[in-house]
């Protein structure tokens, strides 16, 4: 059983430009979780996702940043017009059901912004 | 009241002996509490939690020891090895009713050989 995957691993952009990240929930996950994590710090929750729906992402800039997890396909962090200040390492996690507690985590993008 | 705090910062401990990592929290709502290990390039992975309902859970070499009145719980590692050193978070939730985690700001652990 595949656990979370993240792509890119590593993702150079330079200012202004879009940043994509995706992630493929493990199987028979249909929740989904986004976190970035600055150096030396812990995570911060961004946006959760079910199938199609936007949960809660109360944790997300208001600005430059959607998330999105189509009915078919991985779920997508979108960072538009990035800046310096979005270098940081993008931590997706999954679980089975709302109610479940253990969230599963990928390996992480980590953006440079140039 | 949202935060969870995490002490030390880090940590070098010889091998053999008992690290010992601290979070405390406010939000007394929390009622499950996981550590994740991180090693680096890696994403966190789950390696024990607990619930307020007992004062201690143990898997393996890894304790964790819940003090509910204090609102303090730790994380202790028994005959702790080199392959131990990585970065350790605690977190927070509030169970079933919330699914953000509340992460403590991690603790960055040395195994000396």
């Amino acid at each position: 059983n595949a656990g979370v995957m993240q792509n890119p691993r590593h993702l150079v952009r330079r200012r202004g430009q879009e940043a994509r990240l995706r992630c493929s929930p493990m199987k028979g996950h249909s929740h989904v979780y986004w976190y970035r994590q600055l150096p030396e710090e812990g995570l911060k929750f961004m946006v959760y996702l079910q199938k199609e729906n936007i949960i809660d992402e109360s944790g997300m800039p208001k600005e430059r940043f959607s998330a999105e997890f189509p009915k078919e396909g991985p779920s997508i962090l979108r960072i538009q017009q990035v800046v310096r200040g979005d270098s940081a390492a993008y931590f997706c996690a999954s679980s089975p059901t709302a109610g479940e507690d253990t969230q599963y985590f990928g390996p992480g993008t980590r953006l440079t912004v140039l | 009241q949202q935060q969870v705090k995490q002490s030390p910062q880090s940590l070098i401990v010889q091998k053999g002996g008992i690290p010992i990592i601290n979070c405390a929290y406010e939000n007394t709502a929390f009622d499950y509490f996981p550590w994740y290990q991180q090693f680096p390039g890696k994403g966190p992975a789950l390696l024990i939690a607990i619930r307020p309902d007992v004062s201690e859970k143990k898997e393996g070499r890894f304790t964790i020891s819940f003090n509910k009145s204090a609102k303090q719980f730790s994380l202790h590692i028994m005959d702790s090895q080199p392959g131990d050193s990585a970065t350790y978070f605690c977190a927070a939730n509030l169970g079933d009713s919330n699914y953000q985690l509340i992460w403590g700001a991690g603790t960055k652990l040395i195994i000396k050989p």
